[in-house]
């Protein structure tokens, strides 16, 4: 069965400082991987995904993800943060076309942007 | 511009009430999930269903029941609220061979 842990539950960052957030994911077959968002009181929006192809993956608002299968990671970072970024950010994983669109999620990661 | 609703945002049910939570989606889209969100738990599924009349259990679906009698409509329905399904409630639906997931705005349910 397929499983993702979110390193950290919450980060703190300073407004134009960058950032990291770490996701792991364990897998016997080939996965896919998402990364979403969510705004206080709204449901869930996609960052960016990784299908296939290159393993730098560019997403709205200026944030990035690298897969790294050997290190089994699909870290979500972002050069320099901005206060409205400050959100809940969750990171998923899909074992493709077996699964059936069905999406295993991680704990979460509340970022928090001070000014 | 796709929508994703439910129907309602806020609820307040009591211990052993029947509570239904609907969720529409105009994507003409095969795949329907409900999920619970409690902090430091993420997401977890409930159940999902693949078409009309079709349902699948997912994680935690103790407790849990849908209805999908359209392919635009999934209902999720507590028989008897309990005070531990207090939480954020969660519509998704994706199109087939599509993972990518498109979510309602939730509906956080109270039971006093």
């Amino acid at each position: 069965a397929q499983s993702v842990t979110q390193l950290d539950s919450q980060v703190p960052v300073f407004e134009e400082a960058p950032v990291e957030l770490r996701c792991n994911y364990s897998s016997s077959v080939s996965v896919y991987l998402f990364w979403y968002v969510q705004y206080p009181n709204q449901g869930l929006q996609l960052l960016l995904k990784y299908l296939s192809g290159s393993t730098l993956v560019k997403g709205i608002n200026g944030f990035e993800a690298e897969f790294n299968k050997s290190q089994t990671s699909f870290h979500l970072r972002k050069p320099s943060v901005h206060i409205s970024d400050t959100a809940e950010y969750f990171c998923a994983v899909s074992e493709g076309w077996a699964s059936g669109s069905r999406l295993t999620f991680g704990e979460g990661t509340q970022l928090t942007v001070n000014p | 511009d796709v929508k994703v609703t439910q129907s309602s945002r806020y609820l307040v049910k009591r211990t052993g009430e029947k509570v239904f939570l609907e969720c529409v989606q105009d994507m003409d889209h095969e795949n329907m999930f409900w999920y619970r969100q409690d902090p430091g738990l993420g997401l977890r599924l409930i159940y999902f269903s693949y078409d009309v009349k079709m349902k699948e259990k997912g994680d935690i679906p103790e407790g849990y029941s849908v209805s999908r009698e359209k392919k635009e409509r999934f209902s999720l329905i507590l028989e008897s609220a309990s005070t531990n399904q207090t939480s954020m409630y969660l519509c998704a639906n994706a199109g087939t061979g599509d993972n990518e997931q498109f979510f309602g705005p939730g509906t956080r349910l109270t039971v006093l």
